[in-house]
């Protein structure tokens, strides 16, 4: 059964800080792997995707990178601002039929 | 991009009564829509999985006849929560998927922005 690990679990960064979020998984035959951005009381907003086949995805400041040998993804977000505060959760499909394998999250806060 | 979305935003009822939830692909058609639930300070947990046409498939442990699914085209899906109790209290996500090869949205899943369900 695939299990989706996140750590740390929260994390608190001055503004302008990299954030660093970790996230592994024990099956390392995945189709994808995505990363949501959830704020409070609010549903999931799709940040990347990266198919198996690749290594790393960029959109703007955030970067997320695959190691399917190692079992592993860490997205990064550059230059952090307050509005990067947020809790982030990645997720993997647990079959063909998009079926998702959600890691507990990493709860983030960015201070001014 | 792909939007989904939730009718109600929130619902308040009394225990015993039935709610029915709405989610719908705005500008895509869904090959599949997925039912979670979200406890505070949970992460997501799948109740079931919805195919156009066709019967969920529950996860187990999730009661088929208290968590009604209708997949009535390949842009809605309704979650009627039967004879709601306190414990149904939660926050209710749907999101919808679509395999098209050629579809820009290829294996990508996109949440609704969820509804509250609290159950008096």
């Amino acid at each position: 059964k695939q299990e989706v690990t996140q750590i740390p679990a929260a994390l608190s960064v001055p503004e302008g800080e990299n954030l660093v979020l970790n996230c592994s998984f024990t099956d390392s035959a995945i189709y994808n792997l995505q990363w949501f951005r959830q704020d409070p009381g609010k549903g999931l907003t799709s940040l990347l995707l990266i198919q198996s086949s690749q290594r790393e995805q960029t959109s703007g400041r955030l970067n997320a990178s695959l190691d399917k040998s190692s079992g592993r993804s860490t997205l990064y977000i550059a230059a952090s601002q307050p509005g990067d505060s947020a809790t982030y959760l990645c997720a993997v499909p647990t079959d063909s039929w998009g079926k998702l394998q959600f890691g507990a999250g990493t709860q983030v806060v960015v201070t001014p | 991009g792909a939007v989904v979305s939730q009718h109600p935003s929130w619902v308040i009822c009394k225990s015993g009564t039935s709610v029915k939830i709405e989610c719908r692909s705005l500008d895509f058609q869904a090959t599949t829509m997925f039912w979670y639930r979200q406890f505070p300070k949970q992460s997501l947990m799948l109740m079931a999985t919805s195919n156009e046409g066709s019967k969920a498939t529950y996860e187990q442990g999730v009661e088929k006849d208290k968590f009604l699914i209708n997949h009535a085209s390949l842009t809605l899906s309704t979650l009627t929560v039967t004879s709601a109790h306190p414990e149904d209290s939660s926050f209710y996500i749907c999101s919808a998927w679509t395999s098209g090869r050629k579809n820009f949205f290829y294996n990508e899943q996109f949440f609704g922005p969820g509804t509250r369900l609290t159950v008096l």
